[in-house]
């Protein structure tokens, strides 16, 4: 039982390229959700899924889109990349909404200059 | 004003001590209440979830006062593998957490 996974760990970009991050899950989660975490900002919501085939905007959603195509992933896209989106991004699942724990993956951390 | 704020430290205390977190958060409606650890570059990961009327979970208390909307969390007789940022998060009425920037604690010998 692996948890939650992301690929890749890190990356580096230069402004304007695109990319995609990958989160798989395999604890039959219903919710899944991206994380963005900057110092002294705290954990920021990008994107979340209540379920497959479906997603919708968190906290800070501009320049980035996802997808959950099965249920076991969530992915992250960055269509043209920017400085301001170097960070640390963290993908988690959670059974379901309703207070229950959100288990996170290792985290991918994304240079972009 | 930030939704959970926290003091971000760094706590630096010897091991043995008692060491206790506070946090605030804005919204009232808020349901849910956690505190989340997370070591150095790191995932976070669920240390223990808030309950009105306070619990404990061998050397750690979590007490939560909606009234004054105000979180703690008690750690004693710290360890060295105590050392880490511990993060304060809420729920607010949907399902999103909503995550303090965190507190540093460093457990020194």
């Amino acid at each position: 039982n692996a948890g939650v996974t992301q690929t890749p760990k890190f990356r580096v970009l230069k402004t304007g390229q695109s990319m995609t991050l990958l989160c798989a899950q395999d604890m039959n989660h219903e919710y899944m959700y991206w994380y963005r975490q900057d110092p002294g900002m705290g954990l920021r919501l990008i994107h979340y899924s209540v379920g497959e085939g479906t997603t919708a905007k968190g906290e800070v959603p501009d320049g980035y889109n996802v997808s959950r195509l099965k249920k076991q992933n969530f992915l992250l896209g960055l269509e043209s990349a920017a400085p301001s989106q170097t960070s640390v991004y963290f993908c988690a699942s959670s059974y379901s909404g309703g207070g229950e724990t959100q288990y996170f993956g290792p985290g991918t951390r994304l240079l972009v200059l | 004003r930030k939704e959970v704020e926290q003091d971000p430290g760094p706590f630096n205390v010897p091991e043995g001590a008692t060491v206790a977190f506070n946090c605030t958060y804005s919204n009232s409606a808020s349901q849910s209440f956690f505190w989340y650890r997370q070591d150095c570059r790191k995932e976070p990961k669920l240390l223990m979830s808030v309950y009105s009327s306070g619990n404990e979970d061998g050397r750690f208390t979590a007490q939560l006062n909606r009234a004054s909307q105000y979180i703690s969390l008690l750690i004693r007789d710290s360890k060295l593998s105590d050392s880490a940022t511990y993060l304060c998060v809420v729920r607010d009425s949907s399902y999103k957490l909503i995550f303090g920037s965190g507190t540093r604690l460093l457990v020194r010998p």
